[in-house]
């Protein structure tokens, strides 16, 4: 089983310009989150998806953020205009709604904005 | 809210030594889940160990168990016959068991193996 796509895996990007970020998750996996891991701190939601549809979105800074789930499979995670606070690793997860509660995690975007 | 705290940045310990790493937490509610997951420097985090709240048996994989104490709300985290491959940063998380499915993570505990 192919596990958890994200590209790209580094980014580094001039504040104010924008960067997107795509996240393929397993198959079958209806529930899609998308992570901020800021260093030397775990990760913190930004947005979940099941299908195609937002559950949570209440820490997603919604001047500068947006997300996507088109057709309930891939994600792009966009950021316009960066800001330096921004700097961070970007994780995907997905998870299969009634066969257990993990969620399993793709290697993540680190983006540094100069 | 649920919150969870790791109080200890940073472990080493001598290689097939046992290590054991803390994890509290806050909720008021019953039903959830507990997870250790290690994060090593290629950035992915991979699933370690599981533990329903509603089961008093404590979780077991190999050589990671954990010792889950519903009513101190701590769950501590430890590996036997540590190896060099276990270095990574270790992260405890929270999840419901109803409603929003969100990870709650910790701030994590860097774990170093000193051959």
């Amino acid at each position: 089983e192919a596990g958890v796509a994200q590209s790209p895996r580094y980014k580094i990007i001039e504040k104010r310009q924008s960067v997107a970020f795509w996240c393929n998750p397993i198959s079958g996996h209806a529930t899609l989150y998308w992570y901020q891991q800021i260093l030397g701190q775990g990760p913190k939601l930004l947005i979940q998806f099941q299908n195609n549809g937002v559950v949570d979105d209440s820490q997603l800074p919604k001047d500068r953020f947006s997300a996507e789930r088109l057709k309930g499979v891939d994600s792009t995670l966009k950021i316009q205009p960066a800001k330096l606070e921004d700097s961070a690793v970007y994780l995907c997860a997905s998870s299969f709604t009634g066969r257990g509660p993990e969620a399993f995690f793709g290697q993540g975007t680190r983006l540094t904005v100069v | 809210a649920q919150t969870v705290t790791q109080s200890q940045p940073e472990m080493s310990v001598q290689e097939a030594e046992t290590v054991t790493l803390s994890c509290t937490y806050d909720t008021s509610e019953s039903d959830y889940y507990l997870f250790w997951y290690k994060q090593p420097p290629s950035r992915q985090m991979i699933l370690v160990i599981r533990q329903e709240a509603y089961k008093q048996q404590n979780a077991t994989e190999n050589r990671f168990s954990v010792n889950f104490q519903k009513a101190a709300k701590s769950f501590s985290l430890k590996i036997s016959d540590s190896q060099l491959g276990d270095a990574a940063m270790y992260f405890c998380a929270y999840r419901s068991e109803v409603g929003n499915e969100k990870l709650t993570f910790g701030t994590g505990t860097r774990l170093t193996i000193i051959p």
